[in-house]
């Protein structure tokens, strides 16, 4: 069983401030997914990764796929309130369905 | 910007009764897929759908959940007696391609079994 370990799991951080949070496991993929969810709504995807080593930009979000296809990183410049959500990662894998992580839950307090 | 929708947003039923998601994936879409989100847990995969037939399956799909697509546009999917741990966050979600595609999920039922 593919395993993804997001962390850290909850994340409350002050307008203006970096931070980064991480997607973990010890399975190699052929691709990973960011997603962002609020409540009451379903995953939105932001990114997907596919090269070792890949480095996506979109605005102030930075996305890293490590160089073994094993870890990708989520890095926010400056977040905003309207970053707050929960920021999921998801693998693919040969044949296997989507695998998704449980997710990092972030707090942005103006 | 074309969007899955998914009906009711909400359903309590009583266990051991039946009850069926209904989605509606985007119109040029192809491969579609059922995933639930247990309260505080991961998003799981269910099920995908293609060309009218179960594609793939998890553990967690068995004979009590059916998915079928009965026309051109809707994609339900049924579980034939409810269990107290069927209780979560159901998610549609449909894809052009069924790898690296996009998939764009639907908001969600939020199916509670008392």
């Amino acid at each position: 069983t593919q395993l993804l370990e997001q962390s850290p799991q909850f994340l409350s951080i002050q307008e203006g401030e970096n931070l980064t949070v991480y997607c973990n496991s010890s399975s190699v993929f052929s691709s990973l997914q960011w997603y962002r969810q609020e409540p009451g709504e379903g995953p939105v995807l932001l990114v997907t990764v596919v090269t070792g080593g890949e480095v996506k930009k979109l605005k102030r979000l930075t996305f890293q796929f490590g160089d073994a296809r094993k870890d990708s990183s989520l890095h926010i410049t400056a977040a905003q309130p309207g970053d707050t959500g929960l920021y999921l990662c998801a693998g693919l894998s040969g044949n296997t369905p989507l695998v998704f992580g449980k997710g990092t839950r972030l707090s942005v307090i103006a | 910007e074309p969007e899955v929708t998914q009906t009711p947003s909400h359903q309590v039923t009583q266990m051991g009764q039946e009850v069926i998601l209904r989605c509606v994936p985007i119109s040029n879409h192809l491969y579609f897929y059922w995933y639930r989100q247990i309260l505080g847990q991961k998003v799981e995969f269910l099920v995908s759908f293609y060309n009218n037939e179960i594609s793939e399956k998890s553990e967690i799909f068995d004979d009590q959940f059916s998915v079928e697509r009965p026309d051109g546009s809707n994609f339900t999917l049924k579980i034939r007696s409810t269990k107290l741990e069927d209780s979560a966050m159901y998610f549609c979600a449909s894809s052009e391609a069924q790898r690296r595609g996009k998939l764009f999920f639907g908001s969600g039922t939020q199916l509670s079994v008392l």
